[in-house]
């Protein structure tokens, strides 16, 4: 079974800086995702990683499939980034997805 | 392009008590997927259908938990009898790809809080 790490658990960051999340998981997958949970609970799929690198904006997320590692940037971090934001790795079918404990992350203005 | 619909969006019952959740979810997208989200933690897979067909109910707790999806398209979660541990956020989820996999979209969730 996979076991999907996340760090931090909690991070506090000042308008402006660049910011790091970081995940980790056991097993060989297919995928890694990448999501955002605002209050209320609704999520949004940010990235969907399988190798390299992917960019969106002030966003960037990079995985290195040898050390079943990821890494979610933000750079020029703002207060609307504040959120919860998890990571979910795709076992090698793509059938199920494991989700990592989340890192909630608040930009003070 | 709607997005995956859930409701309700909030209830409340008492221990003991039924309660039922609805999703439909994007047009055309063949996999759903329903999540059961605790305070704090990470969402949990409860059942996974393809189609009208489950793929995966290994974490559904059978004894109280049970869910449908007729016609391969709107889906039903439920409850019966609800336990204090059942407060969570239930979210549903779909993606397009028959097997799964891909970008998942989701709904708003389900806030549900049992007293």
């Amino acid at each position: 079974k996979n076991e999907v790490e996340q760090s931090p658990q909690n991070l506090t960051a000042q308008e402006g800086e660049f910011i790091t999340i970081n995940c980790s998981y056991s097993v060989g997958i297919s995928a890694l995702h990448w999501l955002q949970q605002h209050p209320g609970g609704g999520i949004v799929s940010l990235f969907m990683l399988s190798s390299g690198k992917k960019k969106h904006g002030r966003l960037i997320a990079t995985i290195n499939i040898q050390e079943k590692h990821s890494s979610l940037h933000i750079t020029a971090s703002h207060p609307r980034d504040s959120a919860v934001y998890i990571c979910a790795a795709a076992d090698n079918y793509g059938q199920n997805f494991v989700f990592g404990p989340g890192t909630r992350l608040s930009v003070l203005p | 392009e709607a997005g995956v619909a859930q409701s309700p969006r909030y209830k409340i019952i008492e221990k003991r008590q039924s309660v039922a959740f609805w999703c439909n979810p994007i047009s055309g997208h063949a996999t759903l997927y329903w999540y059961q989200q605790i305070l704090g933690q990470g969402p949990k897979l409860l059942i996974q259908f393809q189609n009208n067909g489950v793929v995966d109910d290994s974490q559904l707790p059978k004894d109280r938990f049970s869910a449908e999806r007729l016609k391969g398209v709107d889906s039903t979660l439920k409850i019966q009898p609800a336990k204090l541990e059942d407060s969570a956020v239930y979210l549903c989820a779909s993606t397009r790809r028959l097997a799964g996999g891909g970008e998942q979209f989701f709904g708003p969730g389900t806030r549900l809080t049992v007293l």
